[in-house]
Formats: C-alpha cells, structure tokens, sequence
C-alpha cells in the first residue's frame, strides 16, 4: 500500500512569503506528526495530532507555525512570513494510534528554503 | 539531493566489516530506544528497537545495545554493505500526554568502501 506522502518535495520562498505544507497520512492511521529537520541535525518535534484533534503543540517555534487536520486524515502544516531560519526539511510521520506512536512511519519530507 | 548528513560525525567501514554506531541518550525514564535509518532525500525508517527493560536485541544483521548505567545506546551492523551508507539516528520514546513522544538524538553518518 501507499506510504505517507508529502507535496511539495521542495518549496523555495521569499523572505516573508507565507507557505503551506501538505502531509497524507498512510490510511487508517490516527496520529500523525510534524518534525523540523535541519540540515545536518536530528528530526525536532513541532506537533501531534490524533485524529483531528492537535493534542500536542508544544515544538512549534513561534506563532508564525500553524497546522491542521480539519478531517482526521491530510494535514497541512502553514508557516507565516518565512524567515530565513526556517528554511528545512519538513517531515511528516503517522502511526496505527497513540499506542503505536513508537512506530511512525514518516514521508520523504518537504524541503523549504527561504531567501 | 541535500546531504543528511552535512556537518555530522561520519563512520567510514570497509565493506564487509562490521560497523559499530554509538549514541549517549539522556533521559533514564525513556520507554523505549529506536535507531533509524535516514537515506538522503528520504524520511527515517525504522530499523531496530529496544525496550528500557532489556540490554540487547537482535535482528537480521542488526544488534543494538543498551547500557542503562551510562545511558549509551550502540547499534552493530554485521557484514555491512554499499547499501548500509546512511545517516543513523538513537531516538528515545517516553509517555507523554497520552501518546508516545519520540526524540531524536544526533546521528551518525555511515560511509560504507567498497
């Protein structure tokens, strides 16, 4: 069956440019989760949701940084007035349920560069 | 594609070799410990896990470590090969909230030599 999917593959946008990033969960799958990735660093938690709820906003880093999963199902993480800093590979992993948490199977990620 | 492994700690083994990747964790109340493999222009994949109660566990050519007193996770790879060249990544599980929080540790860049 299908993985999880993410579009675009690589955004690149102005300084102060709004973007929105695109995750399909594989289906089935409850939670669902957004990672940051740097280039040369570890995947950094932004959030969780279960279902449509977003039970866990905690790594997002700042205001600008919003997601949403209106139907339980595709997710789309938006960022505000891109800044330079926030230029990364954004990832996007589900799983069975919280449970399964442990076992996220993740896209190949979204890559954002900010000029 | 971008490089993962950019700026990381790299391991060089010889095809063939066995390769020995470490990682020190730092939360002693983790659940679990998770080392994954991340290729370039992809997400991480899932090799191996280890419970916090136990000390070793195997797979297919994979072995991981986990030594509670220091907190240092290792993942041994028998016979690597080309195949084997990655970024690796610990990563800790813990309870948080209601579901499963991962945190990923620093990784190690693996270049296999053919």
């Amino acid at each position: 069956g299908a993985g999880v999917s993410q579009s675009p593959r690589y955004k690149v946008a102005k300084r102060g440019q709004d973007v929105a990033l695109r995750c399909d969960p594989i289906s089935g799958h409850v939670s669902l989760f957004w990672y940051q990735q740097a280039l040369g660093q570890g995947p950094e938690f932004l959030t969780y949701f279960q279902n449509e709820a977003q039970l866990d906003k905690s790594g997002l880093p700042s205001d600008r940084f919003f997601a949403e999963r209106p139907e339980g199902s595709v997710s789309t993480l938006k960022i505000q007035r891109t800044q330079q800093e926030d230029s990364a590979v954004y990832l996007c992993a589900s799983s069975l349920g919280p449970d399964y948490s442990y076992e996220q199977y993740f896209g190949p990620g979204t890559r954002l560069t900010v000029t | 594609g971008e490089s993962v492994g950019l700026h990381l700690p790299t391991l060089s083994v010889q095809e063939g070799d066995n390769s020995i990747i470490n990682c020190a964790y730092s939360n002693s109340a983790s659940d679990y410990f998770i080392w994954y493999k991340q290729e370039s222009g992809k997400g991480p994949q899932f090799i191996i896990d280890i419970r916090s109660n136990m000390d070793k566990r195997q797979g297919q050519r994979v072995t991981v470590l986990l030594n509670k007193t220091v907190k240092h996770l290792s993942l041994q790879i028998a016979a690597t090969q080309p195949g084997d060249s990655a970024v690796y990544f610990c990563a800790e599980i813990m309870n948080s909230g209601g579901y499963q929080k991962v945190t990923f540790g620093t990784g190690t860049k693996l270049q296999v030599i053919p």
